[in-house]
């Protein structure tokens, strides 16, 4: 069975600094991994995917993430936090195209000004 | 192009009670999926539409759950009675079709289940 593990509930960083958000997986096959962001009384929004192509993926505002078959991880890093950048993140792992997603427990980013 | 929507946002009801979560899907989205979270836990997959057919609802906790999507466009959830266990957010999410690189699932804002 596939599962997700994201360490650190909650992170804090200051303005400036890097971001990284650490996403571990467990999956059979080459798996689909998703990185999504919820902010604050919204839905959940799409950063970036990796689907096979290339290791390093790049999404929007910032963020990239980097899947490391050897270590079953798809870590996110953004080099330069910003307040806007304060959310609930989450990595997702599907084993199959368009099946079910299997989420992480959230990480919730505080950035200090 | 209008997003994921949701209704209602917000639900509160008394338990055994019943409530209806309505989903409408991006026009032309051949896939709908419900999730739900629970506080302080993790988002997990419900079920998943294709079309207005059931493709997989291993996650359905029990049969006190009835998802509909007639006609294939928006979807409903049913909680009938509804338990204090069942309050949390459910989110719907949905997909184009089977075509290569529509991976991408897009989720609504969210409906948040409170029983009392």
């Amino acid at each position: 069975a596939q599962s997700v593990t994201q360490l650190g509930s909650h992170v804090s960083v200051s303005e400036g600094a890097l971001v990284l958000l650490r996403c571990n997986y467990s999956s059979s096959v080459p798996p689909y991994l998703f990185w999504y962001v919820q902010y604050p009384n919204q839905g959940l929004q799409l950063l970036l995917k990796y689907t096979s192509a290339a290791t390093l993926v790049k999404g929007i505002n910032g963020f990239e993430a980097e899947f490391k078959k050897s270590e079953t991880s798809f870590h996110l890093t953004k080099p330069s936090a910003h307040m806007s950048d304060a959310a609930e993140y989450f990595c997702a792992v599907s084993q199959e195209y368009g099946n079910k997603l299997v989420f992480g427990a959230g990480t919730i980013l505080r950035v200090k000004s | 192009e209008a997003g994921v929507t949701q209704f209602p946002s917000h639900s509160v009801i008394e338990k055994g009670q019943t409530v209806t979560l309505r989903c409408d899907p991006i026009s032309g989205h051949d896939n709908l999926y419900w999730y739900r979270r629970v506080m302080g836990k993790e988002i997990k997959f419900l079920l998943h539409f294709v079309k207005e057919s059931k493709q997989d609802e291993s996650g359905m906790p029990n049969n006190r759950f009835l998802a509909e999507r007639t006609g294939g466009t928006y979807s409903t959830l049913k909680v009938q009675p509804a338990e204090l266990e069942d309050s949390g957010v459910y989110f719907c999410a949905s997909r184009p079709g089977t075509s290569g690189g529509q991976e991408t699932q897009y989720f609504g804002p969210g409906t948040r289940l409170l029983v009392l």
